[in-house]
């Protein structure tokens, strides 16, 4: 089955300054690779995707970059704010449905 | 409003004591799954649903039910429940069967004693 590894697992980066979030996967059947966020307490939200077909999508300050060839992926957040800080979940499925989540990055944005 | 909801968000029971968590969508959507999450384990996948009457087992399936009857019902049910199923629960709708973005519900708090 798929196998997705997330790193690093805490990421502490001062207000302004530009975080990354990298994470790996396993099946070359996976096409789809969503990243959501999840606020203490609260539910995951879908922040950006990408489908296999797209190498980088951008959407304000957030990015996410994809190498197939190398089946890796990346979150870029540019400018953090305080606010952003969250746990951040990279996660990978296919056409069958079965989706697998890595275990989840928790960003601290320092004032 | 456009949402996922899950009932009962807290449930305290014991072990052996049939449960079952509700989840219902009114987008519409064909794709509803079932997550638990525990501390340092990220989402874990319990069960999935293309559509009406297909269910597939997710990554951590042992010791749940589900069922698809309705397209905006997918219950979640624990026959015997053990203290190793004390977790966070997450049910989540998305709007094809496919590899597209979840909702996620509140979640389900659940403690087995």
């Amino acid at each position: 089955g798929e196998n997705v590894e997330q790193h690093p697992s805490t990421l502490s980066v001062q207000e302004g300054d530009s975080a990354v979030i990298k994470c790996t996967y396993s099946d070359s059947a996976s096409n789809y690779f969503p990243w959501y966020k999840q606020e203490l307490g609260k539910r995951p939200q879908l922040i950006i995707d990408i489908r296999s077909n797209v190498g980088e999508k951008k959407d304000q300050r957030i990015a996410v970059t994809l190498n197939k060839t190398a089946k890796h992926f990346s979150l870029h957040i540019t400018e953090t704010q305080p606010e952003d800080s969250a746990v951040y979940f990279c996660a990978a499925s296919g056409n069958a449905g079965k989706s697998t989540f890595g275990d989840g990055t928790t960003l601290t944005v320092k004032p | 409003e456009a949402q996922v909801t899950q009932n009962p968000r807290y449930l305290i029971t014991v072990t052996g004591k049939k449960l079952t968590v509700t989840c219902s969508q009114n987008m519409n959507h064909e794709y509803m799954s079932w997550y638990r999450q525990d501390p340092g384990l990220g989402l874990r996948q319990i069960y999935y649903s293309m559509n009406v009457e297909v269910t597939d087992k997710g990554d951590v399936p042992e010791g749940y039910k589900v069922s698809r009857k309705e397209k905006r019902n997918f219950p979640l049910i624990l026959e015997s429940p053990s203290p190793n199923q004390t977790s966070l629960y997450f049910c989540a709708s998305g709007p094809a069967s496919g590899p597209y973005e979840q909702y996620f519900g509140p979640g389900t708090r659940l403690t087995v004693t």
